[in-house]
């Protein structure tokens, strides 16, 4: 039930293409669901999270779709560039005392020129 | 306004031995999470310190234990290292309460 699932595990797309990585989730508990990038040897970075009370959120180039009845939710990338390359994570946690986060398996995408 | 810093960027251990990893948190931050990531998979979480206390712990052996200090500064000490402890340890830090946790750049660790 601590589970999330991610897909897919990788992803090529055209620059100015849309990406979209996929989430689901067990757990109803859960209550917050942050995306975090990441390139090679550095540390997560977060770009962009939900609560369960909006079904979208957009911060510039990146949306998150959010569907709690399927418990799903899913990372979109607008215009993308060589840049986004990299690997996506998906993530979720639960409320005080208990913002431990989950994390998917990753994305790792690809975005050529 | 300095972010989450990790210390030392890299580490090469020998199995058997003991190694300690350092993080400050961002600042204003009091809550410092550690979290382990293997080669290609995602972050695992091994405990939370708030208060200067355990909070949170993952599923993690007595191997791995730590400490904050009332400078909110923490460390991660793991003792007799396997060969399978080699990974990149990621602290993360937060606002008490608040979800939202900033990522250091990690420390890569090599057992031999």
């Amino acid at each position: 039930q601590q589970q999330v699932k991610q897909s897919p595990q990788s992803l090529i797309v055209q620059k100015g293409g849309i990406p979209i990585i996929n989430c689901a989730y067990e757990n109803t508990a859960f209550d917050y669901f942050p995306w975090y990038q990441q390139f090679p040897g550095k540390g997560p970075a977060l770009l962009i999270a939900i609560r369960p009370d909006v079904s979208e959120k957009k911060e510039g180039r990146f949306t998150i779709s959010f569907n709690k009845s399927a418990k799903q939710f899913s990372l979109h990338i607008m215009d993308s560039q060589p840049g986004d390359s990299a690997t996506y994570f998906c993530a979720a946690s639960m409320g005080f005392g208990n913002e431990k986060l989950t994390f998917g398996t990753g994305t790792r995408l690809t975005i050529i020129p | 306004d300095a972010g989450v810093t990790q210390s030392p960027t890299h580490l090469i251990k020998t199995r058997g031995q003991q190694v300690t990893l350092r993080c400050s948190p961002k600042s204003g931050h009091d809550t410092v999470s550690w979290y382990q990531q293997a080669l290609g998979q995602g972050p695992q979480f091994i405990f939370q310190y708030y208060e200067e206390e355990e909070r949170q712990r993952g599923n993690f052996p007595d191997r791995f234990s730590g400490h904050q200090f009332p400078n909110y500064s923490s460390e991660l000490n793991v003792n007799a290292l396997l060969l399978g402890d080699s990974a990149l340890y990621l602290c993360a830090s937060s606002l008490g309460g608040v979800a939202e946790a900033f990522f250091g750049q990690g420390t890569r660790l090599t057992v031999v």
